[in-house]
């Protein structure tokens, strides 16, 4: 079993649409939580960030992390085309983990 | 602003050549790190390093080697490229601290060995 598992879609909405991008993990040691987006061709870069387990906005961004489940999660408000990318979740205990990644493409 | 760069964009290479990776940072970075990405199994781990000279083992370092000569250079070494190595390289780098430092990753190396 993968310390993180992540669907790895593609997952494809309409502009506006509410995505919800999930993660679970089974190692109950890890502390941090990240999200990462990574553009087609380009390397991956950090989105958002957490430790705690509840909520945490960012704009159009809310990262989830549910410690007793083992579950994280992402949404992204009013989608835009410019969010199509591949969104990966991140663990940090001494190094991080990563899901495989879930594709996203919001169509105009 | 954080810039690591990657030597080659692409790269196709021959079963058993020895290839090299490169990769720099301009921001001082004491944390240097390989991955290669492969879909469906995400990013993972070859090799790393805290500073200059020295390396630690990653989750996959098996047919990988690597040099840090100097701070802001980290070099990724397949010693006899194999076909199951055609992937995606990623480098990053990092500030010294507790781990929780953002990692800032080049653009990537899609090598092909045929």
């Amino acid at each position: 079993q993968k310390e993180v598992e992540q669907d790895p879609g593609p997952l494809s909405v309409p502009e506006g649409a509410i995505v919800s991008l999930n993660c679970t993990y089974s190692n109950s040691a890890f502390q941090y939580f990240m999200w990462y987006r990574q553009y087609s061709r380009k390397g991956p870069e950090l989105l958002m960030y957490t430790y705690s387990s509840g909520n945490k906005e960012d704009g159009r961004f809310t990262a989830q992390v549910d410690k007793s489940s083992k579950y994280i999660s992402l949404f992204i408000r009013d989608s835009q085309p410019s969010d199509s990318a591949t969104y990966l979740c991140a663990m940090l205990r001494g190094k991080l983990t990563f899901g495989q990644g879930t594709i996203l493409t919001v169509h105009p | 602003d954080v810039k690591v760069t990657q030597s080659s964009r692409y790269l196709v290479k021959r079963t058993g050549e020895k290839v090299f990776l490169e990769c720099v940072q301009d921001m001082d970075h004491e944390n240097m790190f390989w991955y290669r990405q492969d879909p469906g199994l995400g990013l993972r781990l070859i090799y790393f390093s805290y500073d200059v000279k020295m390396k630690e083992k990653g989750d996959i370092p098996e047919g990988y080697s690597v040099s840090r000569e100097k701070k802001e250079r980290f070099s990724l070494i397949l010693e006899s490229a194999s076909t199951n190595q055609t992937s995606m390289y990623l480098c990053a780098s990092s500030l010294r601290g507790r781990g929780t430092e953002t990692q800032y990753f080049g653009p990537g190396t899609r090598l092909l060995v045929l």
